[in-house]
């Protein structure tokens, strides 16, 4: 258990609206990911953290913001929700970046 | 450009059947490799991974894996399977491009088990 929790775990929302996931992380480790999983594609890398306030985007970065002013928390925001962002979201950490990724729970997000 | 392949969207067998699960990826090298199980409603967890060394790699649940260079392939296996099985399966590989480290995961494998 490598101590990830996600919240909301379910959420639904009206397009336009912002939407803002968390990733609470309890052992300090440095790096923190957001994926989004969907059918027919697995898990694919919205944004990337290798530090406080240190961040980057992954390959479908579009429309994704991320923030993170602890170490703890690492935030994925959507600004304007679109229907195509339907999807669930799973955050992960690495414990020196260039190893294993460990995943959390998951938020199941639908945008109507 | 990196891409890991499963290509068996879904497969379906007895209980206490063995098992195999196909995933090849393209890298120019020999990157970290990976096995994830996700059960319905749940996040992923790790059955095995290889980094370098013994290309037959021992996992948790009675899962294995071997890695073939020459065939670019890291299948994963299991004698005999448990009706607890039944999941979705996701191969990954952990390649550097331009000095940055991340994940390329399979698009999964869905396992159904007939009792």
């Amino acid at each position: 258990d490598a101590g990830i929790t996600q919240s909301p775990r379910h959420k639904v929302t009206e397009t336009g609206t912002p939407v803002t996931l968390r990733c609470h992380q309890t052992e300090n480790h440095r790096y923190m990911y957001w994926y989004r999983q969907d059918p027919g594609h697995g898990l694919r890398l919205i944004h990337y953290s290798y530090g406080v306030k240190d961040t980057d985007k992954g390959e479908v970065s579009d429309g994704y913001s991320v923030s993170r002013s602890k170490t703890e928390d690492f935030l994925l925001t959507l600004e304007s929700a679109t229907s195509s962002q339907t999807s669930v979201y799973f955050c992960a950490i690495s414990i020196r970046g260039q190893e294993t990724q460990y995943f959390g729970p998951g938020t199941r997000l639908l945008v109507l | 450009a990196q891409s890991v392949t499963q290509p068996d969207i879904h497969i379906t067998v007895s209980e206490g059947a063995s098992l195999e699960l196909r995933c090849n990826y393209s890298y120019g090298a020999t990157p970290y490799l990976f096995w994830y199980v996700q059960s319905p409603g749940q996040g992923l967890q790790l059955l095995l991974k290889y980094f370098s060394g013994d290309t037959l790699v021992q996992g948790i649940k009675g899962f294995e894996a071997e890695f073939k260079r020459s065939q670019s392939s890291f299948n994963l296996r299991k004698p005999s399977v448990h009706w607890s099985d039944a999941a979705e399966y996701f191969c990954a590989v952990g390649v550097t491009t331009s000095g940055t480290y991340k994940y390329i995961f399979g698009t999964g494998t869905r396992l159904k088990v007939l009792a």
